[in-house]
């Protein structure tokens, strides 16, 4: 069935520091795909999402693109700050509007 | 931007007991509401779909006499989890999108709700 697998986490980096974040799915079709974000304490958040393919989806300094050769969706950027550590989720929306995230990743960003 | 809402944001309950947990989406309208269920430390879990005025549908592996879900208007959906027991514990959170076509909406998600069942 559909799925998302993003890398295992935790991740540490420092502030300013290059940021990459693996998400790759499997799909029947051309599911949309989504980065949400979960702050401490807070609930989910939609960080950016890409309907079609080679669609750039970007906010908060953060971009990803949709990749169809690869299946990919990978999260990134240039330039982190202490306030970006949460825990990332890559996500797909299906043919019947579900949501199937992946099982998401812990950010850390020392200052 | 639209707003989903969830009562009660921490609750703690005695096992054999039931609780109920609303949903509401503030400005807008929902056809479909889901719950999902998070694990400590893991990715959300669908558990069910919420229809307005029709009944749930349930993922595999989820006991609908167990959770039971009522979407009785277009703002407010509630997860009732029966004799509820300790491995129950866990965050549950929802989320809802403004009517329309299916898959041309966002999906709002609820602040979610801390079960504990002592």
């Amino acid at each position: 069935g559909d799925s998302v697998t993003q890398m295992e986490g935790p991740v540490t980096l420092s502030e300013e520091a290059f940021l990459t974040i693996n998400c790759t799915y499997t799909a029947t079709g051309y599911p949309s795909l989504f980065w949400y974000v979960q702050y401490p304490g807070e609930g989910l958040q939609l960080l950016l999402k890409a309907t079609k393919a080679d669609d750039k989806g970007s906010n908060k300094g953060f971009e990803a693109t949709y990749r169809k050769e690869t299946t990919s969706f990978h999260l990134e950027k240039g330039s982190v700050q202490v306030s970006d550590s949460a825990v990332y989720f890559c996500a797909q929306r299906d043919r019947d509007d579900k949501i199937i995230f992946g099982k998401g990743t812990r950010l850390h960003i020392l200052p | 931007g639209a707003v989903v809402s969830q009562h009660p944001s921490r609750v703690i309950c005695k096992s054999g007991t039931s609780v109920k947990i609303e949903c509401r989406s503030l400005d807008f309208q929902a056809t479909t509401m889901f719950w999902y269920r998070q694990f400590p430390k893991q990715s959300l879990m669908l558990m069910a779909t919420s229809n307005e005025g029709s009944k749930a549908t349930y993922e595999q592996g989820v006991e609908k006499d167990k959770f039971l879900i009522n979407h009785a208007s277009l703002t407010l959906s509630t997860l009732t989890v029966t004799s509820a027991h300790p491995e129950d514990s866990s965050f549950y959170i929802c989320s809802a999108g403004p009517r329309g076509v299916p898959g041309k909406y966002e999906q709002y998600f609820g602040p979610g709700t801390r079960l504990t069942v002592t």
